[in-house]
């Protein structure tokens, strides 16, 4: 079975400065790995995702995410942020055994301040 | 444009009654997901199906319900032995393969007691 631990509830941060939000994962077999950001009242969103090969994996609004196979981590970084990226934002992994079930952390909640 | 949409945006229950969450997709994709998302705890997976016909429990089943007979379609019965409903339900999608395809989530159904 997996697990995933996203390490802060909160994030906030001043516009334009970076971030970084923490997601490490534990499983006994190989998985895939995703990025979700969620909007207020909204579903989710795919950010980006970890397949296989390169570990460092580009994702939409300027979002990017290093794959750390012997940490089993996974964080989210973005150099400069936005107000418009004030959201939650999940973690979440899934084994490469043919049912897609994701297991998800428990949400960062990103929070810009002008 | 091709997307999931969940109906009712805000659904209210009274005690003893079973309510019934839509969700249609024309993504034309194989399986289905149901999702509960309370404050803190991420997502946790109540029900998924693979393919027409055929569903299997997530971690949370009890109290819960779904039918699977056509591809697009994948309602979820909340009913009244589930004694705590409160929560934002999610539906979503992907396709089966191979490459592990992410999935696609609906806009959720904000489920109240009365």
């Amino acid at each position: 079975a997996q697990s995933v631990t996203q390490l802060d509830s909160q994030v906030p941060v001043f516009e334009e400065a970076p971030v970084e939000l923490r997601c490490n994962y534990s499983s006994s077999v190989s998985v895939y790995l995703f990025w979700y950001v969620q909007y207020p009242n909204q579903g989710l969103q795919l950010l980006l995702k970890y397949l296989s090969g390169s570990t460092l994996v580009k994702g939409i609004n300027g979002f990017e995410a290093e794959f750390n196979k012997s940490q089993t981590s996974f964080h989210l970084r973005k150099p400069s942020v936005h107000i418009s990226d004030t959201a939650e934002y999940f973690c979440a992994v899934s084994d490469n055994q043919g049912a897609q079930k994701l297991v998800f952390g428990q949400g960062t909640r990103l929070t810009i301040n002008p | 444009d091709g997307g999931i949409t969940q109906s009712p945006k805000y659904l209210f229950r009274k005690e003893g009654q079973n309510v019934t969450l839509s969700c249609e997709q024309n993504l034309n994709h194989d399986a289905m997901y149901w999702y509960r998302q309370d404050p803190g705890q991420g997502l946790r997976l109540i029900y998924y199906s693979q393919i027409v016909n055929d569903f299997q429990k997530g971690d949370i089943a009890e109290g819960y319900s779904v039918s699977r007979e056509k591809k697009e379609s994948f309602p979820l019965t909340v009913t009244s032995a589930q004694k705590n409903p409160t929560a934002f339900y999610l539906c979503a999608s992907s396709r089966q393969g191979i490459d592990n395809q992410p999935q696609h989530f609906g806009d959720g159904t904000r489920l109240s007691i009365l």
